[in-house]
C-alpha cells in the first residue's frame, strides 16, 4: 500500500543545475499532478497528466517539462534550476481528473 | 481574477471544542470543492468533498456547508481532537476547466 512515491526526499541544487524528481503511484489512477508549495501559500499546478500520454500545463509551468513514461509513472523535470524554484515538490494522482486526489510526502528542493 | 481565500490564517480551539474553517471562493462557476488536511512535513490529505448540486455534505466528524449565494465554503469539526492539528486548504474546480485551486491555508491549533 505505497500510494504515491517521490524521491527524492530532500535535495539541494546549484543554480543552473539540473535534476528530475521521480513519482510513481501503484493505485492504477488515470490522472497524475505536479504541484509546488510556498510558504505560507496554498498549492500551485505546475503540470498535469490527465491519462496515460497526455501532459498540459498548469497554473505555473515555466521552467519545468514533464513526462508521463507510463501510467504509473509521472517525472518533473528541472532543466537549468533558479533559486525562485526553491519549494516542496508534490506529486498527486488521481483516478479521474480532480476527483479525490492522492499526495505523495514531497520533495523538499533547495536552489542556492 | 478569480481566487479562493481563507478568512482566517490561524485558528486556536480547545480540545473538545468545534472547530469551524471558512473559505471564500469568486468563481460562481466552480462545481466541486474540497477541503485537504496537511500535517507538518507530510503531503496533503483528503478530508472531504462536495459538488455544487449540494448544500451540505457529512463525514467522520466533519462537515462540509456550501452557501452558494455568498459563494462560501466552511468546514466543520465535531470534538476537535489534538491530531485534527494542522493546517486545512479549501480548493475549487471550474465548471470549464481541469484544474484545482488552492486556497492559501489556515492553520488549525488544538489547545490540550
Amino acid at each position: 500500500n505505497a500510494g504515491v512515491t517521490q524521491t527524492p526526499k530532500f535535495q539541494v541544487l546549484k543554480t543552473g543545475q539540473s535534476m528530475t524528481l521521480q513519482c510513481a503511484q501503484d493505485m492504477n489512477h488515470n490522472s497524475m499532478y505536479w504541484y509546488r508549495q510556498d510558504p505560507g501559500m496554498g498549492l500551485r499546478l505546475i503540470y498535469y497528466s490527465a491519462s496515460e500520454g497526455t501532459t498540459d500545463k498548469g497554473e505555473v509551468p515555466n521552467g519545468y517539462n514533464v513526462s508521463r513514461l507510463n501510467k504509473r509513472e509521472f517525472s518533473l523535470r528541472l532543466e537549468s534550476a533558479a533559486p525562485s524554484q526553491t519549494s516542496v515538490y508534490f506529486c498527486a494522482s488521481s483516478t479521474e481528473m480532480n476527483t479525490e486526489a492522492f499526495f505523495g510526502q514531497g520533495t523538499r528542493l533547495t536552489v542556492v | 481574477g478569480e481566487s479562493v481565500g481563507l478568512h482566517l490564517p490561524t485558528l486556536s480551539v480547545q480540545e473538545g471544542d468545534n472547530s469551524i474553517i471558512n473559505c471564500a471562493y469568486s468563481n460562481s462557476a466552480s462545481d466541486y470543492f474540497i477541503w485537504y488536511k496537511q500535517e507538518s512535513g507530510k503531503g496533503p490529505q483528503f478530508i472531504i468533498d462536495i459538488r455544487s448540486n449540494m448544500d451540505k455534505r457529512q463525514g467522520q466528524r466533519v462537515t462540509v456547508l456550501l452557501n452558494k449565494t455568498v459563494k462560501h465554503l466552511s468546514l466543520q469539526i465535531a470534538a476537535t481532537q489534538p491530531g485534527d492539528s494542522a493546517v486545512y486548504f479549501c480548493a475549487e474546480k471550474y465548471n470549464a476547466g481541469n484544474m484545482l485551486t488552492f486556497g492559501g491555508g489556515t492553520r488549525l491549533m488544538v489547545k490540550p
